[in-house]
């Protein structure tokens, strides 16, 4: 069975500190990882994904993740926050079936 | 625009009524996967479809049933509806029936009252 553990429901960052959202999985076999972006009354938003290539992957918006296979960790961070990153953001985990596993999701907010 | 469309955006209904949530995937796109978004559940995979099969079934009541059409569309139906089926369902579609990632729709928010 995949699973995936966000640590943190909420973060919250100064507008141009650095965002670091933590993500680790659990897969019995080598993994898909993917960040998913959910702004208010909207629906999830692909901002990258890890298919077993680079372990760096640029994402959109200037996000970025790194897959570390030691850490079965996969760490969203952008180098400086914007206003317009609030936003709830989800982890998950394909064991390249059909399925998506989703974690919990963390809440980011910005301030001023 | 994600290009996957679902209507109705918002739907309000009795509990015990039964409704259905009507997907419409991006062109050229084979797989629909339907999810259910609740505050005490998060994200739950319902089922999906590849090209009018059923490819995979995730924790779907059995009140509840979908389908995919001739021309991809998707329909989710519910019945015997309770309080506790209020949430947001989303669709999903794929060119593959791998996960390499989706493109959401926008979803539906219902409440059963």
């Amino acid at each position: 069975a995949q699973s995936v553990t966000q640590l943190g429901s909420h973060v919250s960052v100064s507008e141009g500190a650095l965002v670091l959202l933590r993500c680790n999985y659990s897969s019995s076999v080598p993994p898909y990882l993917f960040w998913y972006v959910q702004y208010p009354n909207q629906g999830l938003q692909l901002l990258l994904k890890y298919t077993s290539a680079a372990t760096l992957v640029k994402g959109i918006n200037g996000f970025e993740a790194e897959f570390k296979k030691s850490e079965t960790s996969f760490h969203l961070t952008k180098p400086s926050a914007h206003m317009s990153d609030a936003a709830e953001y989800f982890c998950a985990v394909s064991d390249r079936g059909s399925r998506l596993t989703f974690g919990e999701g963390t809440q980011l907010t910005v301030n001023p | 625009d994600s290009g996957v469309t679902q209507t109705p955006k918002h739907l309000i209904t009795a509990t015990g009524q039964r409704v259905t949530l009507r997907c419409s995937p991006r062109s050229g796109d084979l797989s629909v996967y339907w999810y259910q978004q609740s505050l005490d559940q998060g994200l739950q995979f319902l089922i999906q479809y590849y090209n009018g099969e059923e490819r995979a079934k995730g924790n779907i009541l059995e009140r509840f049933s979908a389908q995919q059409f001739p021309d991809l569309h998707s329909e989710l139906n519910l019945s015997s509806l309770e309080l506790g089926d209020s949430a947001l369902y989303f669709c999903a579609s794929s060119i593959q029936t791998g996960a390499y990632g989706y493109t959401f729709g926008s979803g539906t928010r219902l409440t059963v009252v």
